[in-house]
């Protein structure tokens, strides 16, 4: 399966500020996903991004808040614009690999906003 | 930790013991199931997944069932050990607008008793 490498792994940043979160992939994928868990709940999925287009935001989240870069098939971005405590969050991104290892994901970004 | 699982349903079992834990999905139409396994301070971890055109799948000490007429998805763990200790989620395919796409369930957290 493809491994993930996300960064940073946690942030803490003031409020009004903006974090750009960067997820790189070992191999090729047409597919990348960026998922919000708030604490102690499920994760949700905020948007998809296939490169040389632009992402699809689930109902709830904008590209104006949760602006995504896809520059190409290993590379993907998801920023977290003026922020404020209630986006304090995990933000993990996640790929389709292909082969029965369903999707796969990286270990997450812990942001809290203060 | 990092609080995954802090509000949601807990399931506490016995070591040794088997587990199974429950999920309802809720597109009918979906036709692709995970389970996931995510640990405190990681990223989900592909556990087992099934096609709709399927009813059971066993794996390695554990079994999903899909039940598609009450939409309906168990994961069955044999003999819990405490590295099994982790919030279990259900996941489904569902493709939306042409776009495949993840959606997770609620999440239950399994606690393993000495």
């Amino acid at each position: 399966s493809a491994v993930i490498s996300q960064k940073p792994s946690r942030d803490i940043c003031q409020r009004g500020t903006s974090l750009t979160i960067q997820c790189q992939v070992d191999s090729q994928v047409t597919m990348m996903f960026w998922y919000r868990q708030q604490p102690g709940q499920s994760l949700t999925l905020i948007a998809t991004a296939n490169q040389g287009s632009e992402a699809t935001y689930e109902s709830g989240f904008v590209i104006d808040k949760f602006p995504i870069s896809r520059p190409n098939l290993t590379f993907s971005t998801l920023t977290v614009s003026n922020m404020s405590p209630e986006d304090s969050s995990i933000y993990l991104c996640s790929v389709e690999p292909g082969g029965s290892y369903g999707y796969t994901f990286g270990s997450g970004t812990r942001l809290t906003v203060v | 930790g990092e609080n995954v699982g802090l509000h949601l349903p807990t399931l506490s079992v016995q070591e040794g013991d088997n587990s199974i834990i429950n999920c309802a999905y809720s597109n009918s139409a979906s036709d692709y199931f995970i389970w996931y396994k995510q640990e405190s301070g990681k990223g989900p971890q592909f556990i087992i997944d099934i096609r709709s055109n399927m009813d059971k799948r066993q794996g390695q000490r554990v079994t999903v069932l899909l039940n598609k007429t009450v939409k309906h998805l168990s994961l069955q763990i044999a003999a819990t050990q405490p590295g099994d200790s982790a919030v279990y989620f259900c996941a489904e395919n569902t493709e939306m607008n042409r776009d495949d796409k993840i959606i997770f369930g609620k999440g239950t957290r399994l606690h393993i008793l000495p």
